[in-house]
């Protein structure tokens, strides 16, 4: 079982749907939660960085996360065809500088006009 | 704003080619990291610098070495490439001083698309 995993869709929604995107993973240890967004032949770009359990919203982004059944989330509300790109769900345990970070292989969002 | 730049963006080499992908970052942090990304696999670290001074090896390092050379400077050298190293590399830099928690996000480079013969 890889440590973090995501489902690569691709996933097809209509513009104006709300989006769920969702990552889960198999470490309790994890404290830091991170969503990334990759447009094609770009790097990825913070979307969401979350620390322990809750919700966070930023404009048409909500992140959750759900330590108990070690599940996060993320969402986006009326959803663009600006918002097609690849979604990174990222996360790590405490301590070190970041060399401790578990990516999943991303999903892959397009939103149709 | 440049954040993170990594040249060159595209290589093609031939088995046993050596080259050096440069990166350098304008956002005065501290610590960099090398990446590679391959298709269903997500990113996976292959050197880290914590800090100007000091390397050390992630994941995946067999095959690849690096120079911190100064603050702002990272680079990755391939002494002998292999058609195993054809990837997309990215270059990623985050903060981590006193006055911040650890595991601050990182911020990437466009990467370099490397295809190996």
């Amino acid at each position: 079982q890889k440590e973090v995993e995501q489902d690569p869709g691709p996933l097809s929604v209509p513009e104006g749907a709300i989006v769920s995107l969702n990552c889960t993973y198999s470490n309790s240890a994890f404290q830091y939660f991170m969503w990334y967004r990759q447009y094609s032949r770009k790097g990825p770009e913070l979307l969401m960085y979350t620390y322990s359990s809750g919700n966070k919203e930023d404009g048409r982004f909500t992140a959750q996360v759900d330590k108990s059944s070690k599940y996060i989330s993320l969402f986006i509300r009326d959803s663009q065809p600006s918002d097609s790109a690849t979604y990174l769900c990222a996360m790590s345990v405490a301590g070190g500088y970041g060399q401790n970070f578990v990516f999943g292989p991303g999903t892959r969002l397009s939103v149709l006009p | 704003n440049a954040g993170v730049t990594q040249t060159p963006k595209f290589q093609v080499l031939k088995t046993g080619q050596s080259m050096t992908l440069q990166c350098a970052q304008d956002m005065n942090h501290n610590s960099m990291y090398w990446y590679r990304q391959d298709p269903g696999m997500g990113l996976r670290l292959i050197y880290y610098s914590a800090s100007e001074g000091t390397t050390d090896k992630g994941e995946v390092p067999n095959g690849y070495n690096v120079s911190r050379l100064n603050k702002r400077e990272f680079s990755l050298r391939l002494e002998s490439a292999a058609p195993s190293q054809t990837s997309v590399y990215f270059c990623a830099s985050s903060y981590s001083g006193t006055n911040r928690p650890r595991n601050q996000p990182q911020h990437f480079g466009d990467g370099t698309r490397l295809s190996i013969l």
